[in-house]
């Protein structure tokens, strides 16, 4: 079955840590653009990073929020994709997506996971 | 960073009727524009790509158009299973950006 899984989501304190998890199944992980998509509670979609494929090298971008604090990385023999988070604020607590990219020039989520809820707090 | 201004943020209307939101770029971005759906307490699904490209399972009733800066979703009869909020995304330029979403409630 083709599906993402996320986990590792927890309430954590802030200027804590915290790795989430992404399990991909039933597709070819490395041909494949990945990113991490995030909605605070109650608002709307905010992309968080991108892993390339690996044609492209697996290279990474990230929004300015986040840029210096976390780092997307995939494990490719585990066909998992990962999103390192240091230094949490608590405009940091949302729901994490892992997410599918498709295309060939410019690539959209085509495949998202369930989620997995972050909360930073003291 | 380029801004996506959709509107209304919130839209009531009755089974049946035909539905317009925008979304408005803030610099050209040619047709790389998605559309994705979101129910309450679930993941987002897409629906359109490059603009007006109909992702393989989603009903007919939707599609979209535009290019450059102003992207419309329309869904010509509005179904009860369409009671969602709907979000634009461009992903022509890094940082990728969506729009506000648009709630579509009923009438």
């Amino acid at each position: 079955e083709v599906q993402l899984v996320e986990s590792g989501g927890d309430l954590v304190q802030p200027g804590g840590s915290l790795r989430l998890s992404c399990a991909a199944s039933g597709f070819t992980f490395s041909d494949h653009y990945m990113d991490w998509v995030r909605q605070a509670p109650g608002k709307g979609l905010e992309w968080v990073g991108r892993s390339r494929n690996k044609g492209n090298s697996y290279t990474t971008e990230y929004a300015a929020s986040v840029k210096g604090r976390f780092t997307v990385s995939r494990d490719a023999s585990k066909t998992s994709l990962y999103l390192q988070m240091n230094s949490l604020e608590t405009d940091d607590t949302a729901v994490y997506y892992c997410t599918r990219g498709h295309g060939d020039y410019n690539w959209y989520s085509d495949l998202w996971g369930r989620g997995t809820l972050v909360t930073v707090s003291s | 960073d380029i801004q996506m201004t959709q509107s209304p943020s919130t839209l009531s209307a009755s089974v049946g009727d035909r539905v317009t939101i925008t979304c408005r770029a803030s610099q050209n971005i040619d047709n790389w524009v998605a559309w994705y759906q979101q129910k309450p307490g679930k993941a987002p699904k897409v629906l359109i790509y490059k603009a007006s490209s109909l992702e393989g399972g989603v009903p007919s009733r939707f599609g979209g158009s535009g290019s450059g800066t102003e992207f419309t979703l329309t869904i010509s009869s509005l179904q009860p299973d369409d009671f969602a909020t709907y979000y634009c995304q461009q992903y022509k330029s890094y940082p990728l950006t969506f729009g506000g979403g648009t709630k579509v409630e009923i009438k």
